[in-house]
């Protein structure tokens, strides 16, 4: 079954670097784009980024144009969104999701970053 | 940015109801709309794509509606399970979520 494991979360001072990592499994991964999402503690669901299935293309929300950068290895089956430059206001719960071309039919569990002096 | 608003913000409704929940777009989506449930402690879980076609797995008693800028999801008969927070996304230009509808039952 289609299976999606974020990593790499945790707490991290204002302005100080974080790696994320999804791992895939249970599918042809090299096919799907995939995105970034975060929630906020108590809030709703806010786009982050996506990429292309192939790595080629890349899409931020202009939140985090400049600061993240979201990159794939097919032959890992891992997505990565790097975080440079964190904010207090980039303290979430970071999901991975499969993008279905009609909506996102796969999410992984979620890793929480915390952006904290 | 498309802005997609949801109401109402939350609703009780006692078990076998009939539940409806709104969703309007900014500007038109078309069909480029999908519904989310979310459950506490959980990720989100795919309801219903292209406005009106259930996901895999779902139940029947969910059914999407709508087209360009109105939206609605219906619960025919409410249970137990369904409590959650139900998210409404446009994936017609980038993809943004409405903030959500809490359904409790009472």
């Amino acid at each position: 079954q289609v299976r999606l494991v974020e990593s790499g979360g945790g707490v991290v001072q204002p302005g100080r670097s974080l790696r994320l990592s999804c791992a895939a499994s249970g599918f042809t991964f090299s096919t799907f784009a995939m995105h970034w999402v975060r929630q906020a503690p108590g809030k709703g669901l806010e786009w982050v980024a996506v990429i292309a299935y192939d790595g080629n293309n890349q899409l931020y929300t202009d939140s985090v144009k400049g600061r993240f950068t979201v990159s794939r290895d097919n032959s890992k089956n891992t997505v990565y969104l790097q975080m440079n430059g964190l904010r207090v206001e980039d303290t979430a719960l970071y999901y991975c999701a499969r993008d279905a071309k009609q909506g996102w039919d796969n999410w992984g569990q979620g890793t929480l970053v915390t952006v904290s002096s | 940015e498309i802005v997609m608003t949801q109401s109402p913000a939350a609703l009780s409704a006692s078990p076998g109801e009939r539940v409806t929940l709104a969703c309007r777009a900014s500007q038109s989506v078309r069909t480029n709309l999908a519904w989310y449930q979310q459950k506490p402690g959980r990720a989100p879980r795919l309801l219903i794509y292209g406005a009106s076609t259930r996901a895999a797995g779902i139940p029947s008693r969910f059914s999407g509606r709508g087209s360009g800028t109105e939206f609605t999801l219906t619960i025919s008969s409410l249970q137990s399970e369904d409590c959650a927070l139900y998210y409404c996304q446009q994936y017609h230009k980038s993809w943004t979520f409405g903030q959500g509808t809490k359904v409790e039952i009472k």
